[in-house]
């Protein structure tokens, strides 16, 4: 089945402990890309990539990092999370990035930081 | 600066109206326009997408409408059920950077 997988779904930790959400695509997209959603903000983007090697910031980057090492891979990185990292994060991959290439979508990764 | 704008933010209405719910952008440069579903808890399903060229899509009951110059689409939901409640979402990709912005999203609600 074509899917975009993301672990885990659920993540309670603490502040500045590292950690990482993992998202993979079976559909040989070239596109990924990391969303997070907060009430009365809505969707916004953290970082993209439009193919192996190459990452680019989003509107809201600060704190995070990732990388694109395989096609199949874009982990997200929280060096040392905070509290207002606390937030419902989504991965999100296209074939091509272009007009012609919807979107799909995780089930998203629920993280707290206490 | 890039905005995507959904009004109504809520909708209700009874089972088996015709409905339009609305999105508009800034800057007409655009590669496409994607509508989504969103379950409470859930991910975004994907409902329709219309590149830049495009006027409309249809997909069963929606159909989903494009017009750069206004910077406007609507999603338009016939006959609608109550397995229809949710949130919609629009989302554009911009042709500059490939950044994709979304709309806040309608949150609706079909009453039996």
């Amino acid at each position: 089945e074509a899917q975009v997988t993301q672990n885990p779904r659920y993540l309670i930790t603490v502040t500045g402990k590292k950690l990482t959400v993992t998202c993979s695509q079976n559909m040989n997209h070239e596109y990924m890309s990391w969303y997070r959603q907060d009430p009365g903000l809505g969707l916004r983007q953290i970082y993209y990539s439009m193919n192996v090697e190459v990452t680019d910031k989003g509107d809201v980057p600060e704190g995070y990092k990732v990388s694109r090492k395989e096609k199949r891979n874009f982990p997200l990185i929280l060096e040392s999370p905070s509290p207002n990292q606390t937030s419902l994060y989504f991965c999100a991959s296209s074939l091509t990035g272009q007009q012609d290439s919807p979107l799909h979508f995780g089930n998203g990764t629920r993280l707290t930081v206490t | 600066k890039q905005e995507v704008t959904q009004i109504p933010a809520a909708l209700s209405v009874p089972e088996g109206e015709n409905l339009v719910l609305n999105c508009s952008f800034t800057d007409s440069a655009i590669y496409n326009l994607q509508w989504f579903r969103q379950d409470p808890g859930k991910g975004l399903t994907s409902l329709l997408l219309i590149q830049s060229s495009q006027r409309e899509q249809t997909s069963g009951r929606l159909n989903a409408s494009l017009d750069k110059s206004s910077g406007r689409s609507t999603l338009y939901i016939a006959a609608s059920q109550p397995g229809d409640s949710a949130t919609y979402l629009c989302a554009v990709l911009y042709s500059s950077a490939s950044k994709i912005i979304f709309g806040s999203g309608t949150r609706l609600s079909i009453r039996p």
